[in-house]
């Protein structure tokens, strides 16, 4: 059963620490999304990569976070130093898009998530 | 900027009744509109949209896409108590590569 897999998938760190997030897409998906989850945001695009290159990460606190795709069945998000505002459930998601355009081919699928507590 | 507004945010209703729930959506290149529904943990999905005025069908869930209009709306009818969640509506869309943004959600909540 394909699935996107999230770690941790809780994390409580004190303000000023680094936090790594990982997600392995789903085998095949060549698209990842980053994505954090808080009640008054709701779900807020954070970065997001075609082919392990980055396309978009103006979603992103570039001073304190960055994501890469260190191979294709890896995907980081890490905040350096950490605050609490930061705070939330970061979810990874992956899809598919084939051809000479860039249109998904496939749903997007999401993992469980990392629910991130900075104290 | 792309925007997506879901309506209402919160809606509570008794079991059995029927609920409409509401995106619309300002976009540049618009590829596809999806619904997703969120309970405790990951989103899952619901339906993708690309044309207009096909109803997509799933059990007691419709959704319809007016790429004139830029709406969609999902119905739920005789709802069920397990049909309490967090419905999430997002829109592929953007220049260049496409993302998906995602509207702030719906609040449902079906009482006995």
């Amino acid at each position: 059963d394909a699935r996107v897999t999230q770690t941790p998938r809780h994390k409580v760190t004190e303000m000023g620490q680094e936090v790594t997030m990982r997600c392995q897409p789903i085998l095949g998906h060549n698209t990842v999304f980053w994505y954090r989850q808080t009640m008054m945001q709701g779900l807020e695009l954070l970065a997001y990569f075609r082919n392990r290159a980055p396309l978009d990460d103006s979603g992103m606190p570039k001073d304190r976070f960055s994501a890469e795709m260190p191979d294709a069945t890896l995907a980081t998000l890490k905040i350096q130093p950490s605050e609490p505002r930061d705070s939330a459930v970061y979810f990874c998601a992956s899809g598919l898009a084939i051809g000479q355009g860039p249109k998904m081919n496939t749903e997007a699928f999401f993992g469980q998530g990392t629910r991130l507590t900075v104290v | 900027e792309d925007k997506v507004v879901q309506s209402p945010l919160s809606l509570v209703v008794h079991e059995g009744d029927t609920v409409t729930l509401n995106c619309s959506y300002e976009v540049t290149n618009f590829r596809s509109l999806l619904w997703y529904k969120q309970e405790k943990k990951a989103p899952t999905f619901l339906f993708m949209l690309t044309s207009s005025g096909i109803e997509k069908k799933s059990g007691r869930l419709s959704s319809i896409l007016d790429k004139k209009e830029l709406f969609s709306i999902l119905n739920i009818t005789a709802t069920q108590t397990g049909d309490s969640a967090i419905y999430l509506c997002a829109v592929e869309a953007g220049q260049g590569a496409q993302k998906l943004v995602f509207g702030q959600g719906t609040r449902l909540t079906i009482n006995p």
